[in-house]
């Protein structure tokens, strides 16, 4: 168990939908991220939350926008997206960003999303 | 900047037969390395992590040792089963500006046939 959860586990979403993806940690962590999994791709980091503040935001498109309302609580808010932007979109959390050298990073089932 | 380079997939192996994935990284100071393991449907989870050079991690029959000299971290496993099938990413966590940072490899995927 990971103690990260993710909702909902797959979304199909016309290019005109508005969708939200949520993430949820019981670990207790102050930083937590959004990757995109992509086929063949590496794992590309999105953003990243420390203690409620957005500390990385890595040329991310305006369509893709997260919002962190608590330190136990991210979500991915998405508009107008597009075929491209279909992937498996990860949740990940971890003590502190940047905080040590030995930091684990604790992952979500992911969300599977799926956009025509 | 800091890198993960990992041997790329897939790797198709027997049931019972060795396995080594390599990976080598690229690293100011002294990171720390891990190797996380996705299971088909599920997300990362750590799998074995060393923390300083000699270090060995091991868990669940997988062993990886922190290889200063040839800045690696292979990982090993005598006897692979089918349920072992998944993808292996090699990641380290090292200093950068602003601090220590989580940089990934590209993944390895592994097939175990019976």
């Amino acid at each position: 168990e990971t103690g990260v959860t993710q909702t909902p586990r797959h979304l199909v979403m016309g290019m005109t939908n508005k969708k939200s993806l949520k993430c949820e940690q019981h670990l207790g962590h102050n930083a937590m991220y959004w990757y995109k999994q992509s086929a063949k791709k590496p794992l590309e980091l999105m953003f990243v939350y420390n203690f409620k503040e957005q500390t990385e935001n890595n040329s991310v498109p305006s369509r893709f926008s997260p919002e962190c309302p608590n330190s136990s609580h991210l979500f991915l808010h998405l508009h107008t997206l597009q075929p491209e932007d279909s992937a498996l979109y990860l949740c990940a959390s971890s003590q502190e960003f940047t905080g040590t050298s030995t930091d684990t990073q604790y992952f979500g089932p992911g969300t599977r999303l799926t956009v025509l | 900047g800091n890198s993960v380079t990992q041997m790329e997939g897939p790797v198709t192996l027997s049931e019972e037969a060795f396995l080594t994935i390599n990976c080598t990284y690229t690293a100011t100071g002294y990171p720390s390395l891990f190797w996380y393991v996705q299971y088909p449907g599920e997300g990362l989870q750590l799998l074995l992590k060393a923390t300083k050079a000699d270090d060995k991690g091991s868990n669940k029959g997988f062993e990886a040792t922190y290889r200063k000299e040839t800045t690696s971290f292979h990982l090993e496993k005598g006897s692979v089963q089918v349920s072992d099938s998944a993808v292996y990413f090699c990641a380290l966590v090292g200093a950068e500006a602003g601090g220590f940072k989580t940089i990934f490899g590209a993944g390895t995927r592994l097939f175990v046939k019976a």
